[in-house]
C-alpha cells in the first residue's frame, strides 16, 4: 500500500463554519505533511509533523489547526477561514523528516470558502 | 533564499523526446526531484536524484544534475499523450525536510 488518502475530495464551508480535512497512510511513513496548492501555482509547505510531534509551522494563521493522533493519521482543522484561503490541500508522508528522498502525495482535497 | 525555475510550457509531438529544464539557487540541497501532477490530481513522484549524482536512468526517464550551474533536467523518451501535464521539480534543502518547488512545466503533447 503505497497510498495517502485525503478526505474529503471537496469541501465548501462558510466562513464562520469549522470542518476538518484528514490524511491517512499505512505505509509505516514517520514524517506527514500538509501542503496548500493554489490554482496554476505550485504546493507551499504549511505543517510538518515528525514522529506525531510539529516540527515545522511554516507561519501559518491560527485559524489553521493540524493535529496528528497517531503516526497514520493527520489532521487539518479548519476555523474562521477567509475566501483566500481557498485552494488545494495536500497531505504528504515520507518515511522520516530527515530524509525525503520519496515524498508520497495524496490527491487533495479542494476547499472552497464562501 | 531558495528559488526555483522552470519555463512554462512545452509543446512536444507524441513519439519525441521531450526535455524539461530547472535552475535551483540552493547548492546544500541533498535531493532533486521530478513531480507530475495531472489535472485535478495530486503530485505523482516520478523521480528524484541525490545531490552527488550526476545522472539517473529509469525506463524512459533520464535526469541530469549539473551541481556547477544548479540546473537540472528531465528527459522522457518517446513522449506518449497520458505524458501531457504539469512537472514540477524541487529541492529539498539542506536539511531535507523541507521541499521547495518550482512554479511547474505544461507540457502538452500533440499527437
Amino acid at each position: 500500500d503505497t497510498e495517502v488518502t485525503q478526505t474529503p475530495k471537496h469541501l465548501v464551508m462558510g466562513m464562520t463554519n469549522k470542518k476538518s480535512l484528514k490524511c491517512e497512510q499505512h505505509m509505516g511513513h514517520r514524517a506527514m505533511y500538509w501542503y496548500k496548492q493554489k490554482a496554476k501555482k505550485p504546493p507551499e509547505l504549511m505543517f510538518v509533523y515528525s514522529y506525531e510531534k510539529l516540527s515545522i509551522n511554516e507561519s501559518v494563521p491560527s485559524r489553521f489547526s493540524p493535529e496528528c493522533p497517531n503516526s497514520s493519521l493527520l489532521n487539518l482543522h479548519l476555523h474562521a477561514l477567509q475566501p483566500e484561503d481557498s485552494a488545494l490541500y495536500l497531505c504528504a508522508s515520507s518515511q522520516d523528516a530527515g530524509y525525503t528522498g520519496e515524498l508520497f502525495f495524496g490527491e487533495g482535497s479542494r476547499l472552497t470558502v464562501l | 533564499g531558495e528559488d526555483v525555475e522552470q519555463s512554462l510550457f512545452l509543446s512536444v509531438r507524441e513519439g519525441d523526446s521531450s526535455v524539461i529544464n530547472c535552475t535551483y539557487t540552493d547548492s546544500s540541497s541533498t535531493y532533486l526531484y521530478w513531480y507530475k501532477q495531472e489535472p485535478g490530481a495530486g503530485l505523482q513522484l516520478l523521480t528524484y536524484i541525490f545531490s552527488n549524482m550526476d545522472m539517473k536512468q529509469d525506463q524512459r526517464l533520464t535526469v541530469l544534475l549539473n551541481k556547477k550551474d544548479k540546473h537540472l533536467s528531465l528527459r522522457i523518451a518517446d513522449t506518449q499523450t497520458g505524458d501531457s501535464a504539469i512537472y514540477f521539480c524541487a529541492e529539498s534543502g539542506a536539511a531535507g525536510n523541507k521541499l521547495t518547488f518550482g512554479g511547474g512545466t505544461r507540457v502538452l503533447v500533440k499527437p
